[in-house]
């Protein structure tokens, strides 16, 4: 199966700051998606990108499939930000989704 | 957005005991998934399924079961339950589109067993 590389592990921000967040796949990838997990174990989806760039009020992505890589975007962020960011693909005609380790992102006043 | 279901959302229950956690989608979702995640780990597949009566285990071995009756509804059984088993297992489905599969997750339930 795909790797799915994360980076960085953790991040802590002042409220306000801007940022972003990599994740990199050891094959090409036809479904890619980014999820912010919340305090209480949520996974919210943030975007379905598996090539181009997506904007989502403070939030932006951008997929470059033929380099293997997607960015996540986070701008002005705020203390509801925190949590973790996980990246997912799969390759083929399979669906089932390989994740990176996360991001843990800290938001402080 | 899928809206999708799990119950319970906390479990606290003793070894040897069966449980079965449900999950239920109101979308007609052809393809649903399980996933295990420890705590501030990343999420691995247990168990999916493409359709009714149709179920495979996924990347990560489990001792739970899982059946698919029906469309809407993928319930995951252990049947006794150990310390080990103690975890988090959010249920998600995905619509079936040639190389499209955007997956939604239900809230999740977290299991301890004590």
């Amino acid at each position: 199966g795909i790797q799915v590389e994360q980076s960085p592990p953790d991040l802590i921000l002042q409220e306000g700051a801007n940022s972003t967040l990599r994740c990199n796949f050891s094959d090409s990838v036809n479904n890619l998606q980014w999820f912010h997990q919340n305090p209480w174990g949520q996974l919210i989806n943030l975007f379905y990108i598996p090539s181009g760039t997506k904007q989502n009020g403070r939030l932006s992505a951008t997929t470059v499939a033929t380099e293997r890589y997607s960015l996540l975007y986070i701008s002005s962020s705020q203390t509801t930000d925190s949590g973790v960011y996980f990246c997912a693909g799969n390759t083929g005609t399979a669906s089932k989704l390989t994740f990176g380790t996360g991001t843990r992102l800290q938001v402080t006043l | 957005e899928a809206d999708i279901y799990q119950t319970p959302r906390y479990l606290v229950i003793g070894t040897g005991k069966k449980i079965t956690l449900e999950c239920s989608q109101t979308m007609g979702h052809d393809k649903m998934y399980w996933y295990q995640q420890d705590p501030g780990m990343e999420l691995h597949l247990i168990h999916y399924s493409y359709g009714v009566n149709s179920t495979e285990k996924g990347d990560l071995s489990s001792e739970s079961t899982v059946s698919r009756i029906r469309t809407e509804h993928f319930p995951l059984t252990l049947e006794s339950a150990r310390p080990s088993h103690t975890s988090q297992y959010l249920c998600a489905s995905s619509e079936d589109r040639f190389f499209s599969y955007e997956q939604y997750f239900g809230p999740g339930t977290r299991l301890t067993v004590t």
